[in-house]
């Protein structure tokens, strides 16, 4: 099964608005990443929170990481149409084959 | 030009046939995998490696065949296609440096089986 779960599983918004997506998981992590997927293409990295880190900032992308919760949310600020896309949350469980195990996503529409 | 790259993009084939999906990667990452991607099911691992000749399986394994003979290719191939791999397939490279792990993904390979 997958490690990680998003939440919601769609999300519509107004451009402008904020958009936080949720991420569940079930075991211990080395780090907690998340990913992009624009229709068609393939995964982008976003953003990686390391296991010891609670909260990390990259322009309008904001990540938080609570361990005990195993959860983690992704919020992106100031919401353009172009941020939509579908948005994958990836766990490290730190082993030597860096295997990355993903959820099911969370699809982003962004209304201009 | 730099990065990982998958062909063909799409690919239409028959029930019971042999294909084979390529990925090439230019930075000469020692990780590489394979995953499949289908909705409600997100992104599932099918096969990784290590390095050139080590290979291991992933989520989902049966009914693929993985080779590694050089860093650069991962070619992954379907003995005999079923309907139900019927998916799309992202190949992904990943760099580690310390704690700090980041996966580069192809654009993927859409393969239908009639």
């Amino acid at each position: 099964s997958q490690q990680g779960e998003e939440d919601p599983q769609a999300l519509s918004i107004q451009e402008g608005e904020n958009a936080t997506m949720n991420c569940s998981y079930k075991t211990s992590i080395n780090n907690l990443q998340w990913y992009r997927q624009n229709s068609g293409r393939g995964l982008v990295h976003l953003i990686l929170i390391r296991s010891n880190e609670r909260e990390k900032h990259s322009g309008r992308l904001r990540v938080t990481l609570d361990t005990s919760k195993k959860s983690s949310s992704l919020l992106i600020t100031a919401s353009r149409a172009a941020d939509t896309a579908s948005y994958f949350c990836a766990t490290d469980g730190g082993t030597s084959y860096g295997k990355l195990t993903f959820g099911q996503g969370t699809i982003l529409t962004v209304h201009p | 030009d730099a990065g990982i790259t998958q062909s063909p993009r799409y690919k239409i084939t028959e029930t019971g046939r042999q294909v084979t999906l390529m990925c090439h990667q230019t930075w000469s990452h020692s990780y590489m995998f394979w995953y499949r991607q289908d909705l409600g099911h997100g992104l599932r691992l099918i096969y990784y490696s290590a390095a050139a000749d080590i290979t291991d399986k992933g989520e989902v394994p049966d009914g693929y065949v993985v080779s590694r003979s050089k860093t650069e290719n991962f070619p992954l191939t379907l003995e005999s296609a079923t309907r139900s791999q019927t998916s799309v397939y992202f190949c992904a490279s990943i760099t580690r440096q310390g704690q700090h792990t980041e996966a580069f993904f192809g654009q993927g390979t859409r393969l239908t089986v009639v």
